[in-house]
C-alpha cells in the first residue's frame, strides 16, 4: 500500500501557483519525500525531494511541515505543459529491501 | 550525463507469444535497475529490481521474468504473453552511491496483448 495520500485531481489557472498537497503521516525519521510527475504516455520525471528542510530547484519548491507528516509541492508559475499526474512518494519496505511505493497521484490540469 | 533507453516504444503482440523488452543505461556504473508496469490510470507497480549483474529480485509473482546480463542492461521477458500483461512498462535506474532513492525513468514501452 502507498504510504502517502494525495487528492485525486486538481485544477489551476495558467500563470498561477499550483500547490499540491500530500499526507505522509507514517513517515519515518530517515525517509525522504520524493515528487515525480508523469506527462501522458511518458516516463515519470523526477522533480524534487527533501528530508526536513524546505527545498527549491529550477522546477519547483517543496515545503515540509515541521512534524514531517505532510508536504506541499509548489509550481510557482504553472504553464499548460505542467499538466500531468504528480506523485508524492516515500520509501516503503518490500521484501528485504526498501523501495519507492507509488500511489495513484494527483492529476493536475492547468487551464488557460 | 546519464541517459536511459528503452525499446521498442510500442509493441502489439498476440496472446501466447514471447516477449523481450530491453533497457540500457549510459553514463553510470553499477546502477540499481528496475522494471515497473503501469495499468491505464493507475500508479506504478514494481515488477523486478536488480542490484548487480545476475541479481534479480521479483516483487510480484507472474509469468514475466527479468535478466541482467551486463552491468547496464536490463531485460524483461515472457515465454507466453497473457491479455493481462498489457500495459506501460517502465525501466528506471538509481545510483548506488549517496543516501537518497531518486530513480530516473526511461521513456517506456506500451505493450498491447491481443
Amino acid at each position: 500500500d502507498a504510504k502517502t495520500t494525495q487528492p485525486t485531481s486538481m485544477d489551476c489557472a495558467e500563470g498561477r501557483a499550483a500547490n499540491l498537497p500530500c499526507n505522509h503521516s507514517t513517515i519515518s525519521g530517515n525517509e525522504y519525500v520524493y515528487w515525480y510527475r508523469q506527462i501522458h504516455s511518458q516516463g515519470p520525471q523526477y522533480i524534487i525531494h527533501g528530508l526536513k528542510n524546505n527545498e527549491t530547484n529550477e522546477m519547483a519548491s517543496l515545503i515540509i511541515t515541521e512534524d514531517r507528516k505532510s508536504s506541499t509541492l509548489i509550481l510557482p508559475h504553472a504553464t499548460l505543459r505542467d499538466t500531468a499526474v504528480y506523485y508524492c512518494i516515500v520509501r516503503g519496505r518490500m521484501d528485504s529491501n526498501y523501495q519507492l511505493i507509488w500511489g495513484a497521484g494527483t492529476k493536475l490540469i492547468i487551464k488557460p | 550525463s546519464q541517459t536511459i533507453h528503452q525499446w521498442p516504444a510500442t509493441l502489439v503482440q498476440p496472446v501466447g507469444s514471447p516477449l523481450s523488452l530491453e533497457c540500457t543505461v549510459e553514463g553510470t556504473s553499477n546502477p540499481n535497475l528496475y522494471w515497473y508496469r503501469q495499468a491505464a490510470g493507475r500508479g506504478l507497480q514494481l515488477l523486478f529490481y536488480s542490484v548487480g549483474i545476475g541479481q534479480i529480485s521479483s516483487e510480484v509473482p507472474q509469468n514475466l521474468s527479468a535478466s541482467r546480463p551486463q552491468d547496464r542492461q536490463f531485460i524483461l521477458s515472457s515465454k507466453k504473453l497473457l491479455l493481462s500483461d498489457s500495459g506501460f512498462y517502465l525501466c528506471a535506474w538509481k545510483t548506488t552511491s549517496g543516501l537518497t532513492d531518486t530513480q530516473y525513468f526511461g521513456p517506456g514501452t506500451r505493450l498491447t496483448v491481443l
